[in-house]
């Protein structure tokens, strides 16, 4: 069993819709919680940053972690073609100064105008 | 947000040869930086751990000779792929994290597409 299961999708929706990507975790030992998304071709780009359970939102993103349940996810509302892109869970352990990440497969994910 | 820069952001080269891919991170220091490998449709793969002014940690199963890390200073890692054969091809993205107080936040540079003829 891998450490972090993500859905890999592909996940297709129209535009304007709400999209809500997930991923569950097995280490009960992760404190951080980060989404990254990643364009083709580009390195992933850091959208939010959670520690331990709670909601945090950002414009049109929300990141929920839910913590008893091992279970994290990123709400996209008012979804638009520019949001097409794959989209990484990642979490780490409160280990000092150097964390090293652990990710989640990556969810392919189009916007249909 | 804070900046990685990674150079170059494509490279091909000949079998045999050596290929040298570097990180900066631009606007903060990073004591420890990550090299990951990722082929296409699938997540990233971290490789190794770089700290500056120390060696290198390598994941089980990279080759330490082959993939040859510096981290001469607080915003600078290069990775080096000697030797590199076609099947070394693949995407290498650097990571730097930049440490606060709250928070400790990975921030990713743009990847090196490494194709090998």
């Amino acid at each position: 069993q891998k450490e972090v299961e993500q859905d890999p999708g592909p996940l297709s929706v129209p535009e304007g819709a709400i999209v809500s990507l997930n991923c569950t975790y097995s280490n009960s030992a992760f404190q951080y919680f980060m989404w990254y998304r990643q364009y083709s071709r580009k390195g992933p780009e850091l959208l939010m940053y959670t520690y331990s359970s709670g909601n945090k939102e950002d414009g049109r993103f929300t990141a929920q972690v839910d913590k008893s349940s091992k279970y994290i996810s990123l709400f996209i509302r008012d979804s638009q073609p520019s949001d097409s892109a794959t989209y990484l869970c990642a979490m780490s352990e409160a280990s000092g100064s150097a964390r090293q990440l652990t990710f989640g497969s990556g969810t392919q994910l189009t916007v249909l105008p | 947000g804070a900046v990685v820069s990674q150079h170059p952001s494509w490279v091909i080269c000949k079998s045999g040869t050596s290929v040298k891919i570097e990180c900066r991170s631009l606007d903060f220091q990073a004591t420890t930086m990550f090299w990951y490998r990722q082929f296409p449709k699938q997540s990233l793969m971290l490789m190794a751990t770089s700290n500056e002014g120390s060696k290198a940690t390598y994941e089980q199963g990279v080759e330490k000779d082959k993939f040859l890390i510096n981290h001469a200073s607080l915003t600078l890692s290069t990775l080096t792929v000697t030797s590199a054969h076609p099947e070394d091809s693949s995407f290498y993205i650097c990571s730097a994290s930049r440490i606060r107080v709250w928070s400790t936040e990975a921030f990713f540079g743009q990847g090196t597409r490494l194709t090998v003829v």
